[in-house]
């Protein structure tokens, strides 16, 4: 089984509506990270949080919330989805003991029309 | 805004041939790490060296660091086609202090013909 897992895989929706992605990690660390990627640029960091009671804000945090229901699940949440959120949605967790590498999930296609 | 901008872009090599990508970065770092992603999927880690590291190599690969020119190399030798992926630099940077943030290139994508 993975040890990274997001859901949904893929989601179409419309403008305006609510809509919430998961990601559950059975690796057993503390930090996780929400990451978003467009088209031919790297990884924008949208939020993280480095234990339950944690949660930060990243590069681009605006129109985004986030939820750390408990050590292994971390949700991102999108309050009114806008077309320009169209992205591709990675959750990533990592050690904070050691050296810091991240452990992507496969990913969350997200499509708003 | 993006810490690390990779080079080339974009790469082709024949099967066997060697692949070089480039990362710049523009702040002090703890460490530098190197990512691949195949289509559509996850990132896979890849590999991570120290500031105070000059090279380090595991596998085919092969990665260098200058801190004074504030540039790392990665070098994947005799390449397959099962290397195609695109490749990204991430740097943890001395300033984000315990937060320990990646920030990642924009991307080398590397296709290699069989």
């Amino acid at each position: 089984d993975a040890d990274v897992t997001q859901t949904p895989r893929n989601r179409i929706t419309k403008t305006g509506k609510r809509i919430m992605l998961e990601c559950s990690q059975t690796k057993g660390h503390d930090r996780m990270y929400w990451y978003r990627q467009d088209p031919g640029l790297g990884l924008r960091l949208i939020y993280y949080s480095f234990d339950v009671k944690d949660i930060n804000k990243g590069e681009i945090s605006d129109g985004y919330s986030v939820s750390r229901q408990a050590q292994a699940k971390f949700s991102l949440s999108l309050e009114s989805a806008i077309p320009n959120q169209t992205a591709l949605y990675f959750c990533a967790t990592s050690d904070d003991a050691n050296s810091y590498e991240q452990y992507f999930g496969p990913g969350t296609r997200l499509t708003v029309t | 805004s993006q810490q690390g901008e990779e080079d080339p872009q974009a790469l082709s090599i024949q099967e066997g041939e060697n692949a070089t990508m480039n990362c710049s970065y523009k702040t002090s770092i703890n460490n530098l790490q190197w990512y691949r992603q195949n289509s559509g999927r996850g990132l896979v880690h890849l590999i991570l060296i120290r500031s105070n590291e000059r090279e380090k190599h595991s596998g085919r690969l092969r990665v260098t660091l200058d801190t004074s020119k504030k540039s790392s190399s990665l070098l994947i030798t005799a390449s397959r086609a099962a290397d195609t992926a695109s490749y990204f630099c991430a740097t943890d940077a001395e300033a984000s202090g315990s937060a320990r943030q990646l920030t990642f290139g924009s991307g080398t994508q590397l296709t290699v013909l069989p």
